[in-house]
């Protein structure tokens, strides 16, 4: 099965950006995710990538794919106070499975 | 729109005790799963659904039954609750099995139940 590692934390300073960093296992994976949950909620799709593309841009987030080194990253740009929660890469060709996440604090 | 339906939102419960956390999703998606979320573990599978009448086993099923019987609901029983069930589940549905296609998964809200 899919095995993902992630780093469990990360602080940076508001209007920095952000990079959250993901190593998968399974390169059958189709897709691969990234969620966000707040504090008390559930988790929330943030963006996906489809995994013949090397990147994908959406506003302030980045997603970044490198197939041959099974690394995918979520860059923030400008991060902001409401950008602090933790988020979870997840992937997976059979069943969707999800990092330990990262929690990102955001210093104002 | 309801999205996923999680109830209760937090329970307490005595070691032995029985009880079933509810979930119910109003997108007619096939596919529901449960998952507990520990911390530094993030999220594990424990069963999960690609349809009513069908079942199966994920990463960490001990303890834990399910069924299907509608579309709708999948509820989580734990038969004789144990501390090490100290967790926030959490139920999630999506339109097929996730890795067939891009197919976002929806979560509840949660459950934190805690067992003394």
């Amino acid at each position: 099965g899919e095995d993902v590692e992630q780093s469990l934390f990360l602080s940076v300073r508001e209007g920095d950006s952000s990079v959250i960093n993901c190593t998968y296992t399974d390169s059958s994976s189709t897709y691969l995710y990234w969620y966000k949950q707040e504090p008390g909620a559930g988790l929330q799709l943030l963006t996906y990538i489809f995994s013949n593309m090397d990147m994908k841009q959406d506003q302030r987030l980045t997603v970044l794919l490198n197939k041959k080194d099974k690394h995918l990253s979520l860059r923030i740009a400008d991060t902001q106070t409401g950008d602090s929660a933790i988020y979870f890469c997840a992937g997976g060709s059979y069943q969707l499975t999800f990092g330990k996440g990262t929690k990102l604090s955001v210093i104002p | 729109n309801a999205g996923v339906t999680q109830t209760p939102k937090f329970q307490v419960l005595k070691t032995g005790q029985s009880m079933t956390l509810q979930c119910a999703q109003d997108m007619n998606h096939e596919y529901m799963s449960w998952y507990r979320q520990d911390p530094g573990m993030g999220l594990r599978l424990i069963h999960y659904s690609v349809g009513a009448g069908i079942t199966d086993q994920g990463e960490v099923p001990n303890g834990y039954n399910v069924s299907r019987s509608t579309t709708e609901d999948f509820p989580l029983r734990l038969l004789s609750a144990a501390p090490s069930q100290t967790s926030v589940y959490f139920c999630a549905s999506s339109y097929s099995r996730t890795g067939t296609g891009n197919t976002e998964a929806f979560f509840g809200q949660g459950t934190r139940l805690t067992v003394v």
